[in-house]
């Protein structure tokens, strides 16, 4: 299992371009999350997924979009980039909501100047 | 809405000394988990807590839940320069909701 992935690992945007952060799971787990983690700070919920087809906001999603069209992946889009959305950027997921772990991805860390 | 609160938010603590962080949360949670995370890495599961009164201990950390104060703890025996680190906890609500809610961290730096 390679678990939770995530790509690119870096990326630096300009202001008001666009880009997709990608996240897959190979452990066919049902729930998956975006969460960004601002400089020395905790992690904040952005969208998540309870299945395929199921999405639903979490603390901060603005600015932000995502899709669910099959168990494996849970790609985040970014729409017209703003300065303030430079973060380090997890996806995790886990199997259901009684599952004790939560596996988290590598993060991508993103700047946007 | 569920809150989580750490303190304290940044330990420097000299090898060999004991200390406890501490992680209260604002509702009725069925679940408190630890996480610990190093510079520019992700987020390593450390503890799962799932009932009142229980204790966890993984080498020099041991984490224990009191569900009735709302508060769990992570303790700190001994420390060593490899234990320094971010600390997370996070809250689960069973049934309740999707999602875990973060601590705002506790950032650890062991000195010699």
């Amino acid at each position: 299992n390679a678990g939770v992935t995530q790509t690119p690992k870096f990326r630096i945007l300009k202001i008001g371009q666009s880009m997709t952060l990608q996240c897959a799971q190979d452990m066919n787990h049902n729930y998956m999350y975006w969460y960004r983690q601002d400089p020395g700070m905790g992690l904040k919920l952005i969208y998540y997924s309870v299945g395929a087809g199921i999405t639903d906001k979490g603390e901060v999603p603005n600015g932000y979009n995502v899709s669910r069209s099959t168990t494996e992946d849970f790609p985040l889009r970014l729409e017209l980039a703003a300065p303030s959305q430079t973060s380090v950027y997890f996806c995790a997921s886990r199997y259901s909501r009684t599952s004790y772990e939560q596996y988290f991805g590598p993060g991508t860390r993103l700047t946007v100047t | 809405e569920l809150k989580v609160e750490q303190n304290p938010l940044f330990l420097s603590m000299q090898e060999g000394k004991n200390y406890t962080i501490y992680c209260n949360y604002s509702t009725t949670s069925d679940r408190l988990y630890w996480y610990r995370q190093d510079p520019g890495k992700s987020l390593e599961s450390l503890f799962v807590l799932l009932s009142n009164g229980a204790v966890k201990q993984e080498g020099r950390l041991m984490a224990s839940l009191d569900t009735k104060a709302r508060l769990s703890t992570l303790h700190i025996t001994a420390a060593v320069h490899d234990l320094s680190a971010t600390y997370f906890c996070a809250v689960d609500m069973l049934g309740k909701t999707d999602k875990l809610i973060f601590g705002t961290g506790t950032r650890l730096q062991v000195f010699p």
